[in-house]
């Protein structure tokens, strides 16, 4: 079993729509990470967070420590948001990162 | 600032060659991860560098590959007699302080094909 799941894998939406990508990971941690990669290109850092949650224009990011849990949101998607997203963990006592495999979001005019 | 840069951004290389990916980290950034992202698969680490010193490279291949991030100069990844499942993406992140509760900022990876 990977440390860090996402889910879903694969996740088509029509403009507009709002949009949900979760991330489970078993380790304790420092950090959760959420990255952008867009086909053929870099990784774009969208969130760093540790608790509670965080918004960057239409993208809002949360994390229940408890559960351990995240979620990535996206109000009114449009299909510029069509990427992978990826959810990365710093585990503690560890400088890497530990990475899920990827949410790829296509969304549909 | 220059963000991360990576090159070259595309690298074909026949079988039994030798590949050298270079990382230059953003100003002021002294610590550089080197991460692997398979066809179809995660992004997993290889290597953790700080100035002249290798930190952590628990995630690197016994053999055939090697790492390096000089006083002077970029971060060089270097693959030695490199084999079909050596095609990958190859990123570089660097981040001002160690990886907990820093961003890192990565570059635009390098696309390796060997052929």
């Amino acid at each position: 079993k990977n440390e860090v799941e996402q889910s879903p894998q694969n996740l088509t939406a029509q403009e507009g729509e709002f949009i949900t990508i979760n991330c489970s990971y078993s380790v304790g941690i420092s950090a959760l990470h959420w990255l952008q990669q867009h086909p053929g290109g870099g990784i774009v850092s969208l969130f760093m967070l540790s608790s509670g949650k965080k918004k960057h224009g239409r993208l809002i990011a949360t994390i229940n420590i408890q559960e351990k849990h995240s979620s990535l949101h996206i109000t009114a998607s449009h299909p510029r948001d069509s990427a992978v997203y990826i959810c990365a963990v710093s585990a503690h006592n560890t400088d890497k990162l530990i990475f899920g495999t990827g949410t790829r979001l296509q969304v549909f005019p | 600032n220059a963000g991360v840069m990576q090159n070259p951004r595309h690298l074909v290389r026949r079988r039994g060659q030798e590949a050298r990916l270079r990382c230059s980290p953003m100003k002021g950034h002294s610590h550089v991860y080197w991460y692997r992202q398979l066809p179809e698969e995660g992004l997993k680490f290889m290597v953790y560098l700080q100035k002249e010193n290798i930190i952590d490279e628990s995630g690197m291949p016994k053999e055939r590959f090697s790492a390096e991030f000089p006083k002077e100069g970029p971060s060089i990844l270097r693959i030695q007699q490199v084999v079909r499942g050596d095609s990958a993406a190859y990123f570089c992140a660097s981040s001002p302080y160690r990886q907990p509760n820093t961003e890192a900022f990565f570059g635009q990876g390098t696309r390796l094909t060997v052929v």
